[in-house]
C-alpha cells in the first residue's frame, strides 16, 4: 500500500501566480518530510523540508505546510517561474527509511 | 567537485546475469540508499546504509544485494536479473540521516533487463 500519495499526477499554471502540489501520507510515524524536485536526466534535488513538530517551513519562494490531523502537506511556489517545470515528488521519513509519493509534473507556462 | 557517480550509466543485459552497479560519493557522507524509479509508482527506496558495515532493507530489497565496505561505496549487486528489474535507479547520499539532511543523487542507471 502506498503510504505517501501525490494524487495529482500534473499541474499547470501561469507564470508568475502560485503553484500549490498536495502530499496525503498515512502512517502518523513519519518524523519528518521533504519536496525534491526532478529535471528529466537528471537525479532529484532536494528542494525543501519541514518536522513533523512544526506547521510551517519557508524558504524563497517555496513555501511547505504540514497539517498533521489531515495527515496532508503541500508545497506551495510562488510566484512560479517556467524554471520551476519539473516533477516534484514529495517524501516522508521514519527512522532510515524514506519513502517517495508518485511524483507531480508542473509545467509553468510563460 | 561534490558528487555522486554512478555506473554504467545505460545497461541492458539478459536475464540471470549477474551485474553491478557502482556508487560513489566524495562528500564523507555516512548515510547512502539505492532506488528505483518506475512509471506511475515515484521512487522506492532498495536498500539504505547508515554507515560502514551497516545495511537496511527499504520497501523493495527483494532480488537485490548491497554491501557497504568502505564509507564513499554503495555498490547495487543483481545476482539474477529478471524483466521486472528493468527501471531507472538512483544512488543518493547525506550525512548522517536523510530525513534533516539534503541527499545528494546520482544521475541515474537505466537498466533494461531482457
Amino acid at each position: 500500500d502506498q503510504q505517501v500519495k501525490q494524487n495529482s499526477p500534473s499541474l499547470s499554471v501561469q507564470e508568475g501566480r502560485i503553484s500549490i502540489l498536495n502530499c496525503d501520507y498515512t502512517n502518523s510515524m513519519f518524523d519528518y518530510f521533504l519536496w525534491y524536485k526532478k529535471y528529466p536526466a537528471e537525479g532529484p534535488t532536494f528542494l525543501i523540508s519541514i518536522s513533523s513538530i512544526k506547521d510551517k517551513n519557508e524558504d524563497g519562494r517555496f513555501t511547505v505546510f504540514l497539517n498533521k490531523s489531515a495527515k496532508h502537506l503541500s508545497l506551495h511556489i510562488v510566484p512560479s517561474q517556467p524554471g520551476d517545470s519539473a516533477v516534484y515528488f514529495c517524501a516522508a521519513s521514519v527512522g532510515g527509511k524514506l519513502i517517495f509519493g508518485q511524483g507531480t509534473e508542473l509545467s509553468v507556462k510563460p | 567537485e561534490a558528487q555522486v557517480t554512478q555506473n554504467p550509466r545505460y545497461l541492458i543485459t539478459v536475464t540471470g546475469k549477474k551485474l553491478t552497479v557502482t556508487c560513489s560519493q566524495n562528500m564523507n557522507h555516512e548515510y547512502m540508499s539505492w532506488y528505483r524509479q518506475d512509471p506511475g509508482l515515484g521512487l522506492r527506496q532498495i536498500y539504505y546504509s547508515m554507515n560502514v558495515e551497516v545495511t537496511d532493507k527499504g520497501d523493495v530489497p527483494e532480488g537485490y544485494k548491497v554491501s557497504r565496505k568502505e564509507k564513499r561505496n554503495f555498490p547495487l549487486i543483481l545476482e539474477s536479473p529478471s524483466p521486472n528489474q528493468t527501471s531507472l535507479y538512483f544512488c543518493a547520499s547525506s550525512h548522517w540521516r536523510a530525513a534533516v539532511n539534503e541527499q545528494f543523487f546520482g544521475p541515474g542507471t537505466r537498466l533494461t533487463v531482457l
